[in-house]
């Protein structure tokens, strides 16, 4: 079963342009990541914001979080073709040791 | 840190034929975890290790699926009398500590004929 949901499933916008992709998720967490995955290779960590954080930037990535929503925003500035990748959110619930991943947002930043 | 390494890349196998994937995770992650992904989905949980010890294996593992992690150094899973339906990539990902970002290895893709 997949506990987050990523919005939008695709995200098609020109270098230059900032990106932003949504995740909802269904239970209590300790924690949220953001992974990014290139076609046919494995998935790379991008972020990890805890459960008691409503912010955290990394380099042109902004991730915020809403508990009382349970959403999460992942905000990409000034995009790169090189960003061209599907991003994921990936929940590790209370109570759980393992970590659930969403569907995922295609992103294509067209040069 | 030389990354998670899983073996083979790719598997083309008939149906009915068993397989079994290799994991090799970054040398002082004591989590290990294997994932399954399927074109257009997001990986999908299948079982955990702490150490040499499986924590966790997911409801929707058939008894046709195994994993073992023995001396908690490398894993396998096995996937015995393959079907179309395990036509997937095989991830898996290893981390130090509960919280910690995961370390994905580049997938096996396994295509049943």
């Amino acid at each position: 079963s997949q506990q987050g949901e990523e919005d939008p499933q695709a995200l098609s916008i020109q270098e230059g342009e900032n990106a932003t992709m949504n995740c909802s998720y269904k239970t209590s967490i300790n924690n949220l990541q953001w992974y990014r995955q290139n076609s046919g290779r494995g998935l790379v960590h991008l972020i990890l914001i805890r459960s008691n954080e409503r912010e955290k930037h990394s380099g042109r990535l902004r991730v915020t979080l809403d508990t009382s929503k349970k959403s999460s925003s992942l905000l990409i500035t000034a995009s790169r073709a090189a960003d061209t990748a599907s991003y994921f959110c990936a929940t590790d619930a209370v109570g759980s040791e393992k970590l659930v991943f969403g569907k995922g947002t295609k992103l294509t930043v067209n040069p | 840190d030389t990354g998670v390494s899983q073996n083979p890349r790719h598997k083309i196998t008939k149906r009915g034929q068993n397989v079994t994937f290799r994991c090799d995770p970054i040398s002082e992650h004591n989590r290990l975890y294997w994932y399954r992904q399927t074109l257009g989905q997001g990986p999908e949980f299948l079982t955990y290790f702490q150490n040499e010890a499986q924590l966790e294996k997911s409801r929707l593992l058939s008894d046709r699926f195994s994993a073992e992690r023995p001396k908690g150094s490398f894993s396998t899973l096995e996937i015995q009398r393959t079907e179309q339906g395990d036509s997937a990539m095989y991830l898996c990902a290893s981390n130090i500590e509960i919280d910690s970002p995961l370390h994905f290895g580049n997938g096996t893709r396994l295509t049943v004929t």
